[in-house]
């Protein structure tokens, strides 16, 4: 597998489900991203990890909850969550956590439904 | 503020022509990147260009090119010979110099139709 791999690719869950996100990337990345993107609003950043630390919280509630227990692997766990929280969640990565010149490479998203 | 500003929700380019999107952006920070991807319906977020903001010549990437305007802020996409593969949302974002936690913001993107 290459790229940025994210499982799965639509998710239906109601309000009181637990569910978790996955996100897999195999090209020697040191930060990994999660960005919410709603239905005309711009792609938002959620969270930031690098070198498996998280660096960046933006104002996420908490009932989205992040992990990444390694370089290459990074969850969203979700739970309680409210029907405005459907949305396409994109994963990304990036090779360095610092450079200004580093692109970001997406995964396909998971389209989210909360009923 | 909005750092990532793309004033055009929706454009239609005829096959075969070129076709402007686009951005401008705000910063303090001298150092900067530009960056354009590509989001086809599959939801995939594809990069495409990038450019630096020291750099002194216009990125181009086979049938993208960057014409970035330092002075002016601002940083558009052109795409020649238009195919219809390239319908598509296409999104202008920027990573600032200072360590911001590696952010890359989004504008809020650019619907483009070819027409064949």
């Amino acid at each position: 597998e290459t790229g940025v791999t994210q499982t799965p690719r639509h998710l239906v869950m109601g309000m009181t489900n637990k569910k978790s996100l996955k996100c897999e990337q195999h090209l020697g990345h040191n930060a990994m991203y999660w960005y919410k993107q709603s239905a005309k609003k711009p792609l938002e950043l959620m969270f930031v990890y690098s070198l498996e630390e998280r660096v960046e919280n933006n104002s996420v509630p908490s009932r989205f909850s992040p992990e990444c227990p390694n370089s290459s692997h990074l969850f969203l766990h979700l739970h309680t969550l409210q029907p405005e929280d459907s949305a396409l969640y994109l994963c990304a990565s990036s090779l360095s956590p610092v450079e200004v010149n580093t692109e970001a490479f997406f995964g396909q998203g998971t389209r989210l439904t909360v009923v | 503020a909005q750092k990532i500003t793309q004033t055009q929700p929706g454009m239609f380019v005829q096959e075969k022509e070129a076709v402007t999107l686009d951005c401008t952006y705000d910063t303090s920070d001298p150092s900067y990147g530009l960056f354009w991807y590509k989001q086809p319906s599959s939801g995939e977020m594809i990069f495409l260009i990038y450019q630096g903001s020291y750099d002194q010549q216009n990125a181009t990437e086979g049938r993208y090119s960057l014409n970035f305007q330092k002075a002016r802020k601002s940083a558009n996409l052109v795409i020649s010979a238009s195919q219809l593969g390239d319908s598509a949302m296409y999104f202008c974002a920027m990573r600032e110099g200072d360590w911001s936690g590696n952010k890359l913001v989004f504008g809020a993107g650019t619907i483009l139709r070819v027409k064949s």
